[in-house]
C-alpha cells in the first residue's frame, strides 16, 4: 500500500462546483503539503500544514481552502472551481527539517469544465 | 524573481551514456539544502537525492550524483550509465523561498529527459 493515498486519483467537473481532493499517510509525518502543478511550471506550494493546529498559505492559495483533520489526513477543497484550476495536484509529507525530502501521493488530475 | 532555474526543458542522451542536468540557484542563506525529484510519465514524484549546504563531499545515490559548486551556486545532476526507464522530467527544489512562518520547498521547471536506445 502508497504511504501516502491522494482520492481521487483523476476528476472531471464543471465551472462553480464544490471539490475536495483528499490525502491520507501512513508515515507518521507531521508535515503535509499540497502542490499544484502546471506545464512548464513545475511544482507550486498551496497550503501545508505543520502539526493538526497549524495551517499555513502557500504561495498560491487564492481560490483554495484546507483541513487537517488528523495527523494523516490533510483536505483540499476548490470552494467554487474555474477553468484555469485544471492541473495535477500533489500532496506531500515530510518529518520536518530542512534536510528531509518530501514524499508524494501519486498526484490527482482534476479537469474543470 | 526565479530561485531555481532549469535551463534546459528538453536533454536527450544515449543509452549507456552519463549525462548531466543542470540547476542553479539563487539564495543568500548560509545552509541550504537542494533536492532532486524524478517525475515518468506516469505522473508520481520520486525523491533521488539530496545535498547540504555544508556537506564537504558531492552526494551519490547509485546511478545518481551531485556536482555541487558552492560558488557558483549550481547543483547539477548526474546520471551515469543511463538507461531507457530514466526517461522522465527531472526537478530541482530547495527550501529557499519563505512563505508563511517557514522556508519552503520551491521548484525549478524540470528538464524532460529522452533516453536513446
Amino acid at each position: 500500500d502508497a504511504d501516502v493515498t491522494q482520492t481521487p486519483r483523476n476528476r472531471i467537473t464543471k465551472t462553480g462546483k464544490r471539490i475536495m481532493l483528499e490525502c491520507s499517510q501512513t508515515k507518521g509525518h507531521d508535515r503535509m503539503y499540497w502542490y499544484r502543478q502546471d506545464p512548464g511550471l513545475g511544482l507550486r506550494l498551496i497550503y501545508y500544514s505543520f502539526d493538526v493546529k497549524d495551517i499555513n498559505k502557500g504561495e498560491i492559495s487564492d481560490g483554495y481552502s484546507v483541513s487537517r483533520q488528523a495527523q494523516a489526513k490533510f483536505s483540499l477543497s476548490l470552494e467554487s472551481a474555474i477553468p484555469n484550476q485544471t492541473a495535477l495536484y500533489f500532496c506531500a509529507t515530510s518529518p520536518g527539517g530542512l534536510n528531509q525530502p518530501q514524499h508524494f501521493g501519486d498526484g490527482t488530475r482534476l479537469s474543470i469544465l | 524573481a526565479q530561485k531555481i532555474t532549469q535551463t534546459q526543458p528538453g536533454m536527450f542522451v544515449q543509452e549507456k551514456e552519463a549525462v548531466t542536468l543542470d540547476c542553479t540557484y539563487d539564495t543568500s542563506d548560509p545552509s541550504y539544502g537542494l533536492f532532486w525529484y524524478k517525475q515518468p510519465s506516469s505522473g508520481e514524484m520520486i525523491f533521488l537525492i539530496y545535498q547540504g549546504s555544508y556537506d564537504q563531499q558531492n552526494a551519490t545515490e547509485g546511478r545518481y550524483s551531485l556536482n555541487f559548486q558552492k560558488a557558483r551556486k549550481s547543483a547539477n545532476l548526474v546520471i551515469s550509465a543511463s538507461q531507457l526507464g530514466d526517461s522522465a522530467m527531472y526537478f530541482c527544489a530547495s527550501p529557499i523561498i519563505s512563505s508563511g512562518s517557514a522556508r519552503q520547498l520551491t521548484f525549478g521547471s524540470g528538464t524532460q529527459l529522452t533516453v536513446l536506445p
